[in-house]
């Protein structure tokens, strides 16, 4: 399978925790995003990379989260001390930008479910 | 605030029903407007769009674009209870680095 793949599928967790999840890009994909998503809403940015510079945050983005992509390629996504709020669905994308002037194609992963309980 | 906005919101119809589902949006330095099907999982790619009145075509569907009126429309035809989805359009702007704006959806139930 040569998609966006991301891990866990699922997680539970009960609230304070710490969690971490993992999205590994379309191969040579330059670009990786975070989304969150909640019921009915359509997917809200979170940040995102260029190769392994973090270019944007978003102002949803509290000082509990933080996102690597330490060597270009696969990103993490850490939340730290979980509340309630956090349960969504939290989607990963990628696309392969290949120059500042071309509008590029953008995929996406199958997605990590938060449940914070 | 950039911004993008989706109608209906809902729509049921039944099989080889015509749908038409709009976007209409505002967004700093518009590079993209891309349209996406979702249904229980991630988000699966349909069109992008980047000039206005180039229509973009595949199978059943169709899109089109009008940057001097800011909306994107996303046509089926024939429906199929197989199309039934959450269908979402997302605009890349540009505002010192690059993001994409997504709508709400429009949920689509087409019924046998």
């Amino acid at each position: 399978d040569t998609g966006v793949s991301q891990n866990p599928r699922h997680k539970i967790t009960k609230r304070g925790q710490n969690v971490t999840f993992r999205c590994d890009p379309i191969s040579e994909h330059n670009r990786l995003y975070w989304y969150r998503q909640t019921l009915g809403q359509g997917p809200e940015f979170l940040t995102y990379f260029q190769n392994e510079a973090q270019l944007e945050k978003s102002r949803l983005l509290s000082d509990r989260f933080s996102a690597e992509r330490p060597k270009g390629s696969f990103s993490t996504l850490e939340i730290q001390r979980t509340e309630q709020g956090d349960s969504a669905m939290y989607l990963c994308a990628s696309s392969l930008a290949t120059g500042w002037q071309a509008p590029y194609e953008q995929y996406f992963g199958p997605g990590t479910r938060l449940t914070v309980t | 605030e950039d911004k993008v906005v989706q109608s209906p919101l809902s729509l049921v119809v039944h099989e080889g029903d015509t749908v038409t589902l709009n976007c209409s949006y505002e967004v700093t330095n518009f590079r993209s407007l891309l349209w996406y099907k979702q249904e229980k999982k991630a988000p699966t790619f349909l069109f992008m769009l980047t000039s206005s009145g180039i229509e973009k075509k595949s199978g059943r569907l169709s899109s089109i674009l009008d940057k001097k009126e800011l909306f994107s429309i996303l046509n089926i035809t024939a429906t199929q209870t197989g199309d039934s989805a959450v269908y979402l359009c997302a605009v890349e702007g540009v505002s010192g680095t690059y993001k994409y704006i997504f709508g709400t959806g429009t949920r689509l139930k087409v019924l046998a």
